[in-house]
């Protein structure tokens, strides 16, 4: 079974307005990621965070991570036509061997 | 630096023929190896999962098998497909570190069964 699973399924927004996405999890882990697909291509690494980080930021991303209600959450701000994608968390969990299980992902379209 | 190989990008099989996905991982060492299954739309299925040669988990049961022969390649295969296998697969790779989890795509094989 998934472990991440994310909310919204999918997402419409006007460019330069912010997208919010989130993910839940069902075991205690080590890291959570967040990757992005554009359609029909593999996965491309956003940002990783450890178990014991509260938030992080790269560029226009902002990545924060709640341990105790096992959920986070990655923000996209000033959004562009070329951040429409799918946007997948990743967990790794000593208890389930590291191996990296992902969530069902969220289809953001960005309009210009 | 380190690339990912996965070949072919697109394969159309018959029903009932044999399939062979190969990935390869090019510099760096006892890389952690995976096999992932997409359907239209959705989220990446765990199929097989290597932390070394000839070490190999199963995530789910299946019509599919996945060997290791060398350090940095990483095979899929099948005897007989089914039309239930069609999908994007993924191969991908991640450093042998608990604490740097990063995993690096393939292009991906969208493979039809007809």
């Amino acid at each position: 079974s998934q472990q991440g699973e994310e909310d919204p399924q999918a997402l419409s927004i006007q460019e330069g307005e912010n997208a919010t996405m989130n993910c839940s999890y069902k075991t205690s882990i080590n890291n959570l990621q967040w990757y992005r697909q554009n359609s029909g291509r593999g996965l491309v690494h956003l940002i990783l965070i450890r178990s014991n980080e509260r938030e992080k930021h790269s560029g226009r991303l902002r990545v924060t991570l709640d341990t105790s209600k096992k959920s986070s959450s990655l923000l996209i701000t000033a959004s562009r036509a070329a951040d429409t994608a799918s946007y997948f968390c990743a967990t790794d969990a000593e208890a389930a061997g590291n191996k990296l299980t992902f969530g069902g992902g969220t289809r953001v379209l960005v309009k210009p | 630096s380190q690339t990912i190989h996965q070949w072919p990008a697109t394969l159309v099989q018959p029903v009932g023929s044999p399939l062979s996905l190969e990935c390869t991982v090019e510099g760096t060492s006892n890389p952690n190896l995976y096999w992932y299954r997409q359907a239209a739309g959705r989220g990446l299925q765990l199929l097989f999962y290597s932390v070394g040669i000839g070490q190999i988990s199963s995530e789910v049961p299946q019509n599919l098998s996945a060997s290791r022969p060398q350090d940095r390649q990483f095979i899929l295969s099948s005897k007989k497909l089914l039309l239930s296998d069609s999908g994007f697969y993924l191969c991908a790779w991640s450093p042998l570190d608990r604490d740097n989890t990063e995993a690096f795509f393939g292009q991906g094989t969208r493979l039809t069964v007809v």
